[in-house]
């Protein structure tokens, strides 16, 4: 059971928009930053999202993070098939560990 | 390039032992906190410690604390776990992660990962 709650699953069809929701408490989303992982199959998870709406160099701009309260969320538009991977989120919790979402399998129809 | 490349992964009986090295390149290693996640097989993602710059300070996710020692050699650019009392279940792809702001460990933005080396807990 993780700390943090994602949707299982998540679809769309090439060009749509998707996102993808996390959950959590006061102690981890409601007093930390947001960051959300790509991982691609047999890959090492990749930062594609920092500081809830930050992107790193290199991550194009149809992925956006958002946050409110104790749930943040992912968007990704213009979806593309390479976009077809495993999404967690991540935040630090104030018990003195870091939290990840049980991860979301994105599948593009 | 920067690079973060694991070693040690094995089989081992529970209750065995095994030491996790990290070795990092090309960036100045002292500065960053550094962090072990693993995941088990087609399993999400689980954090499990975190160590400062200097190493002074540590902290742990809840199933491994007392079982798992975190540390590092600054002078080797090295990062390691030291795993004693293994169980079954923490079985996983150990991967080391580099925090992405310096100066703190409480941080979940992981810039840099390795390629992850293979935990196998069975008898």
């Amino acid at each position: 059971q993780s700390v943090l709650t994602q949707p299982p699953s998540a679809s769309g069809t090439p060009g749509q928009r998707v996102t993808i929701s996390c959950s959590g408490s006061n102690s981890n989303i409601g007093s930390n930053t947001v960051n959300w992982y790509q991982q691609l199959p047999g890959t090492a998870p990749k930062l594609l999202i920092y500081n809830n709406n930050q992107r790193p160099s290199g991550v194009p701009d149809r992925f956006s993070g958002s946050k409110s309260g104790t749930s943040a969320s992912l968007a990704i538009s213009g979806l593309q098939s390479e976009d077809e991977a495993d999404y967690y989120c991540a935040a630090w919790d104030d018990s003195l560990r870091g939290v990840f979402g049980g991860g979301t399998r994105l599948t593009v129809l | 390039e920067v690079q973060l490349l694991e070693s040690g992964g094995n089989l081992v009986q529970p209750g065995g032992s095994l030491r996790l090295s990290c070795a990092a390149s090309e960036f100045t290693f002292s500065s960053y906190a550094m962090n072990w996640v693993r995941q088990a097989p087609g399993k999400g993602l689980e954090w499990v410690s975190v160590v400062s710059g200097s190493g002074g300070t540590t902290y742990y996710t809840a199933s491994v604390k007392g079982r798992f020692t975190i540390s590092r050699d600054n002078t080797k650019n090295t990062l390691y776990l030291q795993m004693n009392s293994l169980r079954d279940e923490d079985t996983a792809i150990y991967y080391c992660a580099r925090g992405l702001v310096t100066g703190t460990t409480r941080v979940s933005a992981f810039d840099i990962w390795g390629q992850g080396t293979m935990v196998t807990v069975s008898s």
